[in-house]
This record gives structure tokens, sequence and C-alpha cells, in this order.
């Protein structure tokens, strides 16, 4: 149980270009999904939260319309990269939890390079 | 701001060893700690989970916590070279974020065979 799945798994874009990331629950409901960034050899770092139905609230220093998220329905949340910039390149991750929100299960992950 | 410290490493430990992992926080007010494990270029993988003092064993892994230290542990117990990763403490709970995650930096444990 409790399994979480990312799409893309990697992709290349250009800069300037947009990104759309997919995070679903596949055997749960996730009542608030949580979007993570990776820089290399550094820690998870939270960017925004979102729960289904409402506005995702964002860490403090993330672009609320840089990284535009949608969380449609209490399977799925997107991630969207815009105006990408090579300074964007990361591994972003995103994670599930259910009512009791203590656990997060974390999908596979997104490597996005943008050149 | 929450902080949530480990030991970088690398910790080096022969195949069959206990691997002790030492992680403390900074805020007082956490309530439930988790310990998750990253191999390179993966995402990390819920392994423990923890929200009273004491000791919680599952398998070869137990978690220890002492809220007065501040202070949180994975033991790993016959360890396997399949263990060596990257081991994430993290922390939630306190400060009104009752489940926004903290993370720290990690620990690089290498098992040697």
């Amino acid at each position: 149980g409790a399994v979480v799945s990312q799409h893309p798994s990697w992709v290349i874009c250009k800069s300037g270009t947009s990104v759309k990331i997919e995070c679903r629950s596949l055997d749960f409901q996730a009542t608030t999904m949580f979007w993570y960034r990776q820089f290399p050899k550094q820690s998870l770092m939270l960017m925004a939260t979102s729960n289904e139905g409402s506005k995702a609230t964002y860490e403090q220093g993330v672009e609320k319309d840089k990284f535009l998220i949608n969380h449609a329905s209490l399977t799925l949340s997107t991630l969207t990269v815009t105006s990408a910039h090579p300074e964007d390149s990361s591994f972003y991750i995103c994670s599930a939890a259910g009512l009791g929100l203590y656990e997060q299960y974390f999908g596979p992950g997104t490597r996005l390079t943008v050149t | 701001q929450k902080e949530v410290e480990q030991n970088s490493g690398p910790l080096s430990v022969p195949e069959g060893a206990i691997a002790s992992l030492n992680c403390t926080y900074s805020d007082r007010g956490s309530q439930s700690f988790f310990w998750y494990r990253q191999y390179s270029g993966k995402s990390p993988e819920l392994i423990m989970f923890i929200y009273s003092n004491g000791d919680k064993e599952d398998g070869r892994f137990t978690a220890q916590l002492n809220k007065a230290s501040q202070y949180v542990s994975l033991l790993i117990r016959d360890s396997q070279p399949s263990d060596s990763a990257t081991y994430l403490c993290a922390v939630s709970g306190g400060g009104g974020s009752n489940y926004k995650l903290t993370f720290g930096k990690g620990t690089l444990l290498t098992v040697n065979p």
C-alpha cells in the first residue's frame, strides 16, 4: 500500500518553456500532497503544500507564479514549472499523506534539466 | 526556524555490524519523528516513524527517541551492503505546522562486505 507515482521520471526542456509534473496516489486518497525540491548533495526542501480543491500554500521564497500547483482530486496533484531556467534544474519529488497526515509517502521523483 | 542536524558522514561499518545514526532537532514542540532511506538518484523511502519516548523496533531497525534531549536515533542491526544509502531524519509538529516535515541533510552510510 501507500504507492505514489510521478510522471515523467525525467524531462529535458529548453529555457523559457513550461513543464508539468504529475503526482498520483495509487492506492489511497491523499488529502494533502507536498512538493519538494532537492539539489545535488542537499536535503529535501519543501516548496508547497496542496490540499484537494484549495489553493496551495507556498513556503517562503518559493514563487507561486512560477511554480503552479493544482490539486484537482484526492489522487492527483500537478506542478507546472513556468518559464523554466537552468537554475530550476533539480530533482522534484512529491509526497502524499492521508487523513492522518503524520506519514508522508514519496513518489519516485522527476529529474528536470533545463538547457 | 526549525533545524534538524545530522552528521553527514560518511559512516562506514562492516557487514553484520550495528550501524548507529543520530539526529538532533531544535524545536522542542516537535511531535513526530521519521527516518527515511534515500538511495543515490532515488526518492526517500520511509523506514520508521516514532512518536513516543523510548524504543521502537521493526525487524533489523530500532528507532530511539528522547524528547528531553531532543534526540532521535536509528540503529540498524546486522547491516547489509544493501543498507548503504543516505539516511534522512525528519521531524514534524510544533510551531503550528503539525504535518510539515523538516529534513536533516542526511547521513551517508556505507556497509562494507
